[in-house]
């Protein structure tokens, strides 16, 4: 079974400042890793994705992860924030080809001017 | 645009009735997952169908049901719908990829906006 803890269910930061957003996940086969963006009324759109292949994935809009097998964790950063980067962030985890993918409970990003 | 559609993007109903959302996959996509969005209880993961077959289960109530059609379109059914079933209710689509290829999916539809009053 798969899960995944966001640590922080809001974060600020001030525009111009490095971005942090929190994943750890469990799971009893090899993950495949998620971060989803989802703007105010809005669906969800990928982020960046980690299938087994390098460990430091990058993705659009400038954000990236790592993916940490010892700490299991894939944190998602992005060296400076902009405004429009204010949304919610999902984490998320699927056991593989064709799995089901388990959501965390988000983490809300807001900007400081 | 992810090329999944779902339809309707926004229902208002009323308290013990029935609805149908439905969701068209990618095309060539043939697993199909069903999610709800509300506030209290996050994104949770419904049910899962692929090729016609229930593939997974997740939280998903006894008064919801779904199925998946030859061509591969989706129907979620709620009935007896309480206020607290007031949700988006997102689809997503995947299909077959290669492993290691780094074509992972699934993509995710716009969802429809439930409101039950």
């Amino acid at each position: 079974a798969q899960s995944v803890t966001q640590l922080g269910s809001h974060v600020s930061v001030s525009e111009g400042a490095l971005v942090l957003l929190r994943c750890n996940y469990s799971s009893s086969v090899p993950p495949y890793l998620f971060w989803y963006v989802q703007y105010p009324n809005q669906g969800l759109q990928l982020l960046l994705k980690y299938t087994s292949a390098a460990t430091l994935v990058k993705g659009i809009n400038g954000f990236e992860a790592e993916f940490k097998k010892s700490e299991t964790s894939f944190h998602l950063t992005k060296p400076s924030a902009h405004m429009s980067d204010a949304a919610e962030y999902f984490c998320a985890v699927s056991g593989g080809r064709d799995d089901k993918i388990i959501f965390g409970k988000g983490t809300r990003l807001h900007i400081l001017p | 645009d992810s090329g999944v559609t779902q339809t309707p993007k926004h229902l208002i109903t009323a308290t013990g009735q029935r609805v149908t959302l439905r969701c068209s996959p990618r095309s060539g996509d043939l697993s199909v997952y069903w999610y709800q969005q509300s506030l209290d209880q996050g994104l949770q993961f419904l049910i899962q169908y692929y090729n016609g077959e229930e593939r997974a289960k997740g939280n998903i109530l006894e008064r919801f049901s779904a199925q998946q059609f030859p061509d591969l379109h989706s129907e979620l059914n709620l009935s007896s719908l309480e206020l607290g079933d007031s949700a988006l209710y997102f689809c997503a689509s995947s299909g077959n990829w290669v492993e290691g290829s780094g074509n992972i999916r699934p993509f995710f539809g716009p969802g429809t906006r439930l409101t039950v009053l």
